[in-house]
């Protein structure tokens, strides 16, 4: 079975880190790009990042809300996603979803069920 | 960046009902629009890709069709389970973009 399942979420103070883990199951990892959307409460969805496969050399692309601060990385040995939020702001509080990309690259095919980050003081 | 708007923002309908979304970009863009579902508390659902390919899985009453700034997602006869808000995306150029939804409720 294709899963994805996100972790690592919480309550943070404005400033502060926190590291999201995405743990993949049931398909090649390495072939696919991945991406970090996220949806703050009782909004639309707003998309964060994307990093590539292997072939396309690991290289990311960010949201300029996010770029600077955030980090996307992956590891294909562990077929895990990561996301490292740095210098969090109150308006970065939402549910955050990773997803896999159509092999195409023109969709985004499978979704985490989210995890939720709060910041606050 | 693609603005994508969305429209309308919430349609009340009936089981039975045609209905059709439109997303409108703020530029030109390629046929890479993806239409996505969402249910309250849950995850996003792929529907449709570049424009009017259906996701497997996805019933034939979904359909997708648009050029350049103008999409529109169709849904012939709304069954109960298709109440949800729904969403376009636009994978063209970077940065991606989602639309601000449309909520489709039940009259």
């Amino acid at each position: 079975e294709v899963q994805l399942v996100e972790s690592g979420g919480g309550l943070v103070q404005p400033g502060g880190s926190l590291r999201l883990s995405c743990a993949v199951s049931g398909f090649t990892f390495s072939d696919h790009f991945m991406e970090w959307v996220r949806q703050a409460p009782g909004k639309g969805l707003e998309w964060v990042g994307r990093c590539r496969n292997k072939a396309d050399s690991y290289t990311t692309e960010y949201a300029a809300s996010v770029k600077g601060r955030f980090t996307i990385s992956r590891d294909d040995s562990k077929n895990s996603l990561y996301l490292q939020m740095n210098s969090l702001k109150t308006e970065d509080t939402a549910v955050y979803y990773c997803s896999r990309d159509l092999e195409t690259a023109h969709g985004m095919d499978v979704w985490g069920q989210g995890t939720t980050v709060t910041v606050s003081s | 960046d693609i603005q994508l708007t969305q429209s309308p923002s919430f349609v009340s309908a009936s089981v039975g009902d045609r209905v059709t979304i439109t997303c409108r970009a703020s530029q030109g863009m390629s046929s890479y629009l993806a239409w996505y579902q969402q249910k309250p508390g849950k995850a996003p659902k792929l529907l449709i890709y570049t424009t009017s390919i259906l996701q497997s899985g996805v019933p034939s009453r979904f359909s997708g069709s648009g050029s350049g700034t103008e999409f529109t997602l169709t849904i012939s006869s709304l069954r109960p389970e298709d109440f949800a808000t729904y969403y376009c995306q636009q994978l063209d150029s970077y940065p991606l973009t989602f639309g601000g939804g449309t909520k489709v409720e039940i009259k």
